[in-house]
């Protein structure tokens, strides 16, 4: 069981805008900022969003990311089919990393 | 740019132990704490173990204290974990990635495959 609580799955039709929530507790989501992984089939997770909402350099702006408390959510805007994947929420919790089960995106 | 490709995986009956090892180019590597995360098949990610730049601060995860031992060589670039008494549950992908404590854990290698059955 994960320490991060993620919906397992989501989905959405190209274009649309869907958003993957992340629930965490004072320890790490209430105390530490965000990061956000997608996960290709097949590949290596590869960073999305760090520090709640900031994107590394070649991240489209259709990915946005936001903390508030204990939760944090990423949204996903103007879907599309490349898209589908499986994201995972990440946060420092005192003195190690935790991570979300992961959210399969299906895009229809 | 950056590149992180571990080796060492396999096939281990249980009981037995495997070294896995992370070579790193494209950064300071000696700048940069450094995580092993794993991914039993068709599960999620579990952070494994970080060790510091400079090796002096080193974590585990409850799943695998006592077990295993992570270690790293700044000259050679190297990252390596060594894990003993494999169990069954310890099956998995096993990724190195650069650890920007306090920033987030930014680049992953491809992972190796560790695979425990007897």
């Amino acid at each position: 069981q994960s320490v991060l609580t993620q919906p397992p799955s989501a989905s959405g039709t190209p274009g649309q805008r869907v958003t993957i929530s992340c629930s965490g507790s004072s320890s790490n989501i209430g105390s530490n900022t965000v990061n956000w992984y997608q996960q290709l089939p097949g590949t290596a997770p590869k960073l999305l969003i760090y520090s709640n909402n900031q994107r590394p350099s070649g991240v489209p702006d259709r990915f946005s990311g936001s903390k508030s408390g204990t939760s944090a959510s990423l949204a996903i805007s103007g879907l599309q089919s490349e898209d589908e994947a499986d994201y995972y929420c990440a946060a420092w919790d005192d003195s190690f990393w935790v991570f979300g089960g992961g959210t399969k995106l299906t895009v229809l | 740019q950056v590149q992180l490709v571990e080796s060492g995986g396999g096939l281990v009956k249980p009981g037995g132990s495997l070294r896995l090892s992370c070579a790193a180019s494209g950064f300071t590597f000696s700048d940069y704490y450094m995580s092993w995360i794993r991914q039993a098949p068709g599960k999620g990610l579990e952070w494994v173990s970080y060790i510091s730049s400079s090796g002096s601060t080193i974590y585990y995860a409850d799943s695998v204290k006592g077990r295993f031992t992570i270690s790293r060589d700044n000259a050679k670039n190297s990252l390596y974990l060594q894990m003993n008494s494999l169990r069954a549950e310890d099956t998995a992908v096993y990724y190195c990635a650069r650890d920007g404590a306090p920033g987030p854990i930014d680049y992953w290698g491809q992972g190796t495959l560790v695979t425990v059955s007897s």
